[in-house]
């Protein structure tokens, strides 16, 4: 049970896109569309942006997206804005009743 | 609206236990899973364990396996989570999370919402 791999940071400068990628092997993020993506401000409990892949629940702006090609999983945030300044945490089912979380990545807005 | 307030977090040495408990409210607690998430100081996000809605599936992460125990009440709309053995490592604010669905059969779905957290630290 290895954490899913996210590089460490991101950034980018007010109204630009960053994409954040969450990979992992074919018996968790390749092998089921339960990926799952997390904002976390500092000291705040983390908040679900994104389910089954590319869902967006209610209330989340239609800025944020998601995707996934084969073992890696993807979060882009499009016209990024000052309040988008978070840790982000990818999840993912990785069967025999089990969950795995990435290593997490850091959005700075420059 | 729904609501998490999880309790029992404190100080303990190693090799002791502790027991985690989460009050849920707002929803049909019996109609879904549950999950407890971990964060160590300064870390990330860790998926300990998770009980389906008649406590039927259960799941352990490989680092508490043996050591923790899941349980629910759902007379009493509380998730528990018993650990043993306590180590420096477990130190941790831990969540207690909503699944989507009622199982972890045959997937884990995803988490939402989080409680604020209740933090233990394991030292001598």
């Amino acid at each position: 049970q290895s954490a899913l791999t996210q590089p460490p940071s991101a950034s980018g400068s007010p109204g630009q896109s960053v994409t954040i990628s969450c990979t992992g092997t074919s018996s968790d993020v390749g092998g089921y569309n339960y990926v799952s993506w997390y904002q976390q401000h500092p000291g705040k409990a983390p908040k679900l942006m994104i389910y089954e892949v590319s869902k967006r629940p209610s209330g989340v702006p239609d800025r944020f997206s998601g995707s996934k090609s084969g073992n890696t999983a993807s979060l882009t945030v499009s016209g990024l804005q000052a309040e988008d300044e978070a840790d982000y945490y990818c999840s993912s089912y990785a069967g025999s009743n089990n969950s795995l979380f990435g290593t997490g990545t850091k959005v700075t807005v420059l | 609206e729904v609501q998490l307030v999880e309790s029992g977090g404190g100080l303990v040495q190693p090799g002791r236990s502790l027991r985690l408990s989460c009050a849920a409210s707002g929803f049909t607690f019996d109609d879904y899973a549950m999950h407890w998430v971990r964060q160590a100081p300064g870390k990330g996000l860790e998926w300990v364990s998770g009980i389906s809605w008649n406590s039927g599936s259960i799941g352990y992460a490989d680092s508490v396996k043996g050591r923790f125990t899941i349980s629910r009440d759902n007379a009493k709309n509380s998730l528990y989570l018993q650990m043993n053995s306590l180590r420096a490592e477990d130190t941790a604010l831990y969540y207690c999370a909503k699944d989507s669905g009622y199982d972890l059969r045959p997937s884990i779905n995803w988490f939402d919402p989080w409680g604020q957290g209740t933090l233990v630290t394991v030292s001598s």
